[in-house]
């Protein structure tokens, strides 16, 4: 159980395009999703939360119009980097949590997305 | 603020040597800790937590105590594989639901 899926998993785009990445919860239903950046042998940096049906909360120094984030559902949030640039180029990962649940405090991570932005 | 703090890799080791990496970190009230491992070019699966003093974390072989008294948090394991070969996260919650991760360890375990 606690499956999440990411898709794309590796994705090329040309610089000044948009790309979307869905993430999925695919055997419960999450009403927190997480939205992380990983550069190259580095730690995970946390770029925003999503609340299903409510605004992201961006972290410190993350554009939020930049990277649009939408939790339409309790089983699915979209990450949109709008007009990429070659430094957007990253290892993106969300993660999903369910408080509702006895396991309140564990975040299941997707596999990630390879965005290379040309 | 709060804080994970782990030990620098790469981690070299024989197979079925012991294997310990360090945890600690700094945080207000009692976090929940956790270990997360990431093979190459995939995402962070669970490894083991723990969400209160004295608890011991177990899953696949691999063992981490919640000590309170020291702030840490150190991930062991009695005798590694080679396909123990990764990278090691440390996390805390401190009750936000959001993560601080450390920087990983990269452990290579050669046959």
């Amino acid at each position: 159980g606690a499956v999440v899926s990411q898709h794309p998993s590796r994705v090329i785009c040309k610089s000044g395009t948009s790309v979307k990445i869905e993430c999925r919860s695919l055997d419960f239903q999450a009403t927190t999703m997480f939205w992380y950046r990983q550069f190259p042998k580095q730690s995970l940096m946390l770029m925003a939360t999503s609340n299903e049906g409510s605004k992201a909360t961006y972290e410190q120094g993350v554009e939020k119009d930049k990277f649009l984030i939408n939790h339409a559902s309790l089983t699915l949030s979209t990450l949109t980097v709008t007009s990429a640039h070659p430094e957007d180029s990253s290892f993106y990962i969300c993660s999903a949590s369910t408080p509702l649940a006895g396991d309140t405090d564990t975040q299941y991570f997707g596999p990630g997305t390879r965005l290379t932005v040309l | 603020g709060d804080s994970v703090t782990q030990m620098e890799g790469p981690v070299t080791l024989s197979e079925e040597a012991f294997l310990t990496i360090n945890c600690t970190y700094t945080a207000t009230g009692y976090p929940s800790l956790f270990w997360y491992v990431q093979y190459p070019g995939e995402g962070l699966q669970l490894l083991l937590k723990a969400t209160k003093a004295d608890d011991k974390g177990s899953n696949k072989g691999f063992e981490a105590t919640y000590r309170k008294e020291t702030t840490s948090f150190h991930l062991e394991k009695g005798s590694v594989q080679v396909s123990d070969s990764a990278v090691y996260f440390c996390a805390l919650d401190s009750g936000t639901y959001k993560y601080i991760f450390g920087t990983g360890t990269r452990l290579k375990v050669l046959a």
